[in-house]
C-alpha cells in the first residue's frame, strides 16, 4: 500500500523559515510533489522533485533524499498569506497513473 | 495555456437525488483525468480517474460513477445520493506519466441534507 505522513499543524511568525516534512512509504516512486491549499479553495501546485536534492522556486524550496523516503517544503519570508495547507504527494508507477496525498498540514503564519 | 473548469460550485441535494458534476480541460489533449473528494480539514481522496476516453479506473468502492465521453471531458455522477456522500469535489488533470504535476479545477462543493 501507499502511505504519507506530514505534521499537522505548524505555527509560525511573519519574516521566519518553516519546514514542512514528508515521509512516504510506497511500492514505487516517480516523485513527490508538493500542493498549496487555502481555506475554501482547490490545491495548487507548488513543486515537483524527480531526483534528489533541492529546488528553489523563490521563497519557496523543496528537498527529497530517495535513499530515506523522505522530503520538506521549505518556505522563507513568511507571509500572512502563505497560511494555507499543505499537501506532499506521490506519484506511484504501480498504482496506476495516481497521485497519492498526505494528509496536510496546516500552517498558520502570526504577525 | 491549459485550463481546466468544473461546474457546479455549489450545490445542496437531498439524500437519494441524483448527482451530476462536470469537468472540462482545454488547451491539451489525452490528459490523464481525477475525481478527487476532500472531507472538511481533511486530505484528498481519489476516487476515479482516466488515461483516455471510455477509460475509467475505480479506486473506492461507492455509489457514485465516472464517466469520460470525450477526451477532455470528465464526469462524476450518482443515482442516489447518501449524506456520506457531502464533501468538496475537485477535478483535476496531469500532462502524463512522468510528471508531478496536478493541476485542480476550482472544486464542487456538496452538502447531502
Amino acid at each position: 500500500g501507499q502511505s504519507l505522513e506530514q505534521p499537522s499543524e505548524v505555527t509560525a511568525v511573519e519574516g521566519a523559515i518553516v519546514q514542512i516534512n514528508c515521509t512516504y512509504q510506497t511500492s514505487g516512486f516517480y516523485g513527490l510533489s508538493w500542493y498549496q491549499q487555502h481555506d475554501g479553495g482547490a490545491p495548487t501546485f507548488l513543486s515537483y522533485n524527480a531526483l534528489d536534492g533541492l529546488e528553489e522556486t523563490g521563497r519557496f524550496s523543496s528537498f527529497l533524499s530517495r535513499s530515506d523516503s523522505y522530503g520538506y517544503l521549505l518556505l522563507q519570508e513568511l507571509q500572512m498569506k502563505d497560511s494555507a495547507s499543505y499537501f506532499c504527494a506521490v506519484r506511484d508507477p504501480n498504482y496506476g497513473q495516481n497521485f497519492v496525498f498526505g494528509p496536510g498540514t496546516r500552517l498558520s503564519v502570526l504577525p | 495555456s491549459q485550463t481546466i473548469h468544473q461546474w457546479p460550485a455549489t450545490l445542496v441535494q437531498p439524500v437519494g437525488s441524483p448527482l451530476s458534476l462536470e469537468c472540462t480541460v482545454e488547451g491539451t489533449s489525452n490528459p490523464n483525468l481525477y475525481w478527487y473528494r476532500q472531507a472538511a480539514g481533511r486530505g484528498l481522496q481519489l476516487l476515479f480517474y482516466s488515461v483516455g476516453i471510455g477509460q475509467i479506473s475505480s479506486e473506492v468502492p461507492q455509489n457514485l460513477s465516472a464517466s469520460r465521453p470525450q477526451d477532455r471531458q470528465f464526469i462524476l455522477s450518482s443515482k442516489k445520493l447518501l449524506l456520506s456522500d457531502s464533501g468538496f469535489y475537485l477535478c483535476a488533470w496531469s500532462p502524463g506519466v512522468l510528471t508531478g504535476e496536478l493541476f485542480f479545477g476550482e472544486g464542487s462543493r456538496l452538502t447531502v441534507l
